[in-house]
Formats: structure tokens, sequence, C-alpha cells
């Protein structure tokens, strides 16, 4: 089963709303990251939040990860159209050598 | 651009066959990963090498092998193709063993 995963699975916004996507994971984590992948295309890093980091901004992102609940969220803010992808949470569990994928949010942004 | 290459792009064949997908990491990066993404199953990690050793293996079939080479280029080679295994392949690199990967594009599989 996968390690994360993301909540919603779709996700429907008008341009300039914010979207929020949840990440749920089952054990203990090194990082959790967060990456973007256009349709058919290659994944794209956003961000990287660290097991002792609570809160991460990168420009219009922000990462929240909460380890006693074992989720993180990642907000979008004014969302453009450009915006529309899928996010996909990874995490980098203790033990395990390669990041887990989850299954992604897909998000669309309506001009 | 990430920089992480590879080819072929796309790749058309039939149920029996053997295809080789080629993977060249950034400059500098010494860790390789091979993942396959499809439709059913989201995105599963296959192998990993780190300065041509194999790492840590995931999902990956007894038909599927692959090898880094001495430049760090790696090679995903799968054979007695099944229809289920038309995918996505995607070959990710990073410069140590954890921390953020950089895709290629993928390789797109499709076994007719």
């Amino acid at each position: 089963s996968q390690q994360g995963e993301e909540d919603p699975q779709a996700l429907s916004i008008q341009e300039g709303e914010n979207a929020t996507m949840n990440c749920s994971y089952k054990t203990s984590i090194n990082n959790l990251q967060w990456y973007r992948q256009n349709s058919g295309r290659g994944l794209v890093h956003l961000i990287l939040i660290r097991s002792n980091e609570r809160e991460k901004h990168s420009g219009r992102l922000r990462v929240t990860l909460d380890t006693s609940k074992k989720s993180s969220s990642l907000l979008i803010t004014a969302s453009r159209a450009a915006d529309t992808a899928s996010y996909f949470c990874a995490t980098d569990v203790t033990g395990r050598r390669a990041l887990t994928f989850g299954s992604g949010t897909r998000l669309q942004v309506q001009p | 651009d990430s920089g992480v290459t590879q080819t072929p792009k796309h790749l058309i064949t039939a149920t029996g066959q053997r295809v080789t997908l080629r993977c060249s990491p950034r400059s500098g990066d010494l860790s390789v990963y091979w993942y396959q993404q499809s439709l059913d199953q989201g995105l599963q990690f296959l192998i990993q090498y780190y300065n041509g050793e194999e790492r840590a293996k995931g999902n990956i079939l007894e038909r599927f092998s692959a090898q880094q080479f001495p430049d760090l280029h790696s090679e995903l080679n799968l054979s007695s193709l099944e229809l289920g295994d038309s995918a996505l392949y995607f070959c990710a690199s990073s410069v140590g063993l954890q921390g953020e990967l950089f895709f290629g594009e993928g390789s797109r599989l499709t076994v007719l």
C-alpha cells in the first residue's frame, strides 16, 4: 500500500482562489517532499520539509507538517491556470532508501 | 529542464519482447532511481543505484533488471514484456542517497 495518501484525489477551483491538498502517511519519516507533475511530464520538486520543521514557505506555496498526526498539507495561494497539474507528496521513510510517493491530487484551476 | 535525460521518449513493442530504457543523470549526481507510473498503480519505486552499486530495490519484477555504468548513466532492461508493463518509466537522480529528486521526462512504453 502507499505510504502517503493525498486528499482530495481531485480539486477544481477558480483562478485566484487558494488550493489546499493534504497528505497522510503511516510511519516515521526523515522528511516529506511535494512534487508537481504536468500531464504526462516528469515530476518537479516543489519543497522539502524535514521532520523537525512545522512549516515552510516558497513563493506562493506553504507546507505544514504535523508529525504527531502523520500529516502534511500543501497550500497554493492565489492560484493560476498554470498551476493546473497533479501534486504528489513523497515521504523519506526512516530505514528506507527511496522516496515513496502518494497517489496524487489532480488540481484544475479554471481561468 | 531537470538535467536528467531519458531515451527513448516513446516506445511501442509487442508482448514477449525486450526493451532497454536509458537514463543520463544530472551532472554530479551519483544516485539514479527508476520509477514506474501507471494509471492503476500510481508511481512505484523500482530500483536505486548509487555510484554504480545497487542500493535499494522496490517492486521490481524479476523480468526487469537495471545497472549503472561507470559514467553513471543507467539502463533499465524489461524483458518478456506483458500488456500490463505498459506505463511511463521515470528515471530520477540525486546528489546523494537522500534529498530532492530530479526527474527526467520519462519513457512511455506501450506493449501491444
